[in-house]
């Protein structure tokens, strides 16, 4: 199955900073690729899914680009509520499997 | 706006089978793909597998001799069991929404369930 490895574990970002979270796959995935938000005690949400398409009213300053092996998750300028935990997901291939997460927290 | 809620004990014992409702509010559970996923205790998230509104599956070979995933349209609810629970199971478990095969548009919040005698 397709390993995804989520770097860094865990960004200290300040409010207002640009994020860049990045997902490396142990094989190709082309672009099929998601990624989710997940806060405590709350359902993940979709962000992005095919690699740099927005889900449906996720602000524009979340995007992702990349393709193949070396995806990346960016937050241009993050807000309070965008601390939580990042996941990736890819669906290239069966199992769909899932990254560890990157953990995105106050500075 | 479509809604997902997990139900079932929070408690299972060792060897024996874990069983799991989702209820969809909000929406028809028709014409979609349904998927458990779970994520144990400081792990990542694991795709359990899925099943097409009319009964048609797909589970994650890792798991798949242990698990069966059923669809009752009439009450809008997916059920999950699986069998021969260790602690390894130990996990929270959450049903979401397929968009088409690929990835889950939406989540329910998850149900912990712990293994253990």
């Amino acid at each position: 199955e397709i390993v995804l490895t989520q770097s860094p574990a865990t960004l200290a970002v300040s409010p207002g900073e640009r994020a860049t979270l990045s997902c490396r796959a142990s094989q190709s995935v082309s672009s099929n690729l998601a990624w989710y938000q997940q806060k405590p005690g709350q359902a993940p949400r979709l962000l992005i899914y095919a690699a740099s398409t927005r889900a449906t009213d996720i602000p524009a300053r979340f995007s992702g680009s990349g393709s193949g092996t070396e995806l990346t998750l960016t937050i241009s300028s993050l807000q309070s509520e965008d601390f939580g935990v990042y996941y990736c997901q890819q669906y290239n291939a069966w199992p769909r499997t899932f990254g560890q997460g990157t953990k995105v927290e106050m500075k | 706006q479509v809604q997902l809620q997990e139900s079932g004990p929070g408690l299972v014992k060792p060897s024996e089978t874990l069983s799991l409702t989702c209820s969809v509010s909000g929406g028809s559970i028709s014409g979609h793909y349904w998927s458990w996923i779970r994520q144990p205790p400081g792990k990542g998230q694991e795709w359990i597998g899925y099943i097409y509104y009319n009964g048609n599956t797909n589970y994650n070979p890792s798991l798949k001799s242990r698990v069966i995933i059923s669809i009752d349209t009439s009450k809008n609810q997916i059920s999950l069991k699986l069998s021969s629970v260790t602690a390894a199971d130990t996990a929270v478990y959450y049903c979401a929404r397929d968009w088409g095969e690929d990835y889950m548009d939406v989540w329910g919040k998850g149900t912990t369930v712990t293994v253990s005698s």
